[in-house]
């Protein structure tokens, strides 16, 4: 039932500058949603982007979402050294009931 | 204003013996949920419970017992662990199935 996939897996950035991950997904969905999972501890809620929004802003983050391409992308600004995490994107499973499929994500290192 | 817990943060035990892991959430959420992490796979949702005395299979849930008598609290039971159940266990809860999902610390098993 795998649905969204993040690429890249890693991603290893100097502090300051910009961090892009994106998120690749196969049947139509009504939201898509990113989570951060800091190491040793549970997923937390980032952003929630519906079907009929395009972008999205929170903060240091921007989430983009193309229906179209069925792709949804994660920004974030100015990266720091707090955002060393691992990234991942939620969508509806594809087999039986509706429910949240998480990828495998990406793993953000922020270097100082 | 504890949100949701997971108990114990930590255990050991041995193939063949019987574990319960507890989470208990203090929203009221009507859904609750628990996954398991493994390097190479992700999150995977193990069962899933829309409210009290309502449950149902997620996607890996052989080996796995849970129960739900009140909304707030949801126990998975490893009824004769083995190993390959090592993993780190997420419980998590939500208002509704396709909505923000709130996580709980996790809890780390180890199976001998």
């Amino acid at each position: 039932s795998q649905q969204g996939e993040e690429d890249p897996q890693a991603l290893s950035i100097q502090e300051g500058e910009n961090a892009t991950m994106n998120c690749s997904y196969k049947t139509s969905i009504n939201n898509l949603q990113w989570y951060r999972q800091n190491s040793g501890r549970g997923l937390v809620h980032l952003i929630l982007i519906r079907s009929n929004e395009r972008e999205k802003h929170s903060g240091r983050l921007r989430v983009t979402l193309d229906t179209s391409k069925k792709s949804s992308s994660l920004l974030i600004t100015a990266s720091r050294a707090a955002d060393t995490a691992s990234y991942f994107c939620a969508t509806p499973s594809i087999q039986g009931a509706q429910k949240l499929v998480f990828g495998q994500g990406t793993r953000l290192t922020i270097n100082p | 204003d504890a949100g949701i817990t997971q108990s114990p943060r930590y255990k050991i035990t041995e193939t063949g013996r019987q574990v319960t892991l507890m989470c208990h959430q203090t929203w009221s959420h009507s859904y609750m949920f628990w996954y398991r992490q493994d390097l190479g796979h992700g999150l995977r949702l193990i069962y899933y419970s829309a409210a009290a005395d309502i449950t149902d299979k997620g996607e890996v849930p052989d080996g796995y017992v849970v129960s739900r008598s009140k909304t707030e609290n949801f126990p998975l039971t490893l009824e004769s662990a083995t190993r390959s159940q090592t993993s780190v266990y997420f419980c998590a809860s939500s208002e509704s199935l396709m909505q923000t999902q709130y996580f709980g610390p996790g809890t780390r098993l180890l199976v001998l």
